[in-house]
């Protein structure tokens, strides 16, 4: 299994500014993700973290909107930029690809987002 | 990406079985079903997957239809640690990304 820290677990932000969250992975492993989950909603994937280039969005979602960096093969963030209140959300990170589990998705807490 | 379809809301018992239906009519020969389950205030979690035979493991079953246009996800003996949201999801085996549906919230009664 993989032990997943994000950070941090929850915060309140005000309107128009900006707030990384990090993703931090006890094994390196392939694949990284990252999804919202509206309040009372599902999980919507928002991209993939690829290491040493560029995430791939989803629709709906942009670079200039939510920028994510992978530096290596255990750590990845989320900015959520401009913040409105519809960026109230759950965001979590997600990895797959992890050896000898190579089929399971493993998740982390969330980051629970409050815009006032 | 094919599409699931489960019921929003199921409730059993403590310590009886549950069966949790999942349809995916439009399921492609390659698609593996996929199930997880978000508990409260914390991240999906993996529960089972399969391709056409049934599975078992410590945490539940997998019966899924011969025609895999349906499966069923199989808690043997309900606890209260089981309410949780269950999701069903079509997919490849590997390192892929998840595309979530509604889920079917599971409530158990004491």
């Amino acid at each position: 299994s993989a032990v997943i820290s994000q950070k941090p677990s929850r915060d309140i932000c005000q309107r128009g500014t900006s707030l990384t969250i990090q993703c931090q992975v006890d094994s390196q492993v392939t694949m990284m993700f990252w999804y919202r989950q509206q309040p009372g909603q599902s999980l919507t994937l928002i991209a993939t973290a690829n290491q040493g280039s560029e995430a791939t969005y989803e629709s709906g979602f942009v670079i200039d909107k939510f920028p994510i960096s992978r530096p290596n093969l255990t750590f990845s963030t989320l900015t959520v930029s401009n913040m409105s209140p519809e960026d109230s959300s759950i965001y979590l990170c997600s990895v797959d690809g992890l050896a000898g589990s190579e089929n399971i998705q493993y998740f982390g807490a969330g980051t629970r987002l409050s815009v006032l | 990406d094919a599409k699931t379809t489960q019921p929003n809301s199921m409730e059993s018992n403590e310590e009886e079985p549950v069966h949790l239906p999942c349809n995916h009519s439009t399921i492609s020969g390659t698609d593996y079903i996929h199930w997880y389950r978000q508990l409260p205030s914390q991240g999906p979690e993996y529960v089972i997957h399969g391709l056409t035979s049934n599975v078992n493991n410590r945490m539940a079953s997998l019966a899924i239809a011969e025609d895999r246009k349906s499966s069923t996800l199989i808690l043997h003996r309900a606890t209260l640690r089981d309410a949780a949201v269950y999701y069903c999801i079509l997919g490849w085996e590997l390192a892929q990304k998840l595309v979530f549906g509604q889920g079917t919230r599971l409530t158990i009664n004491p």
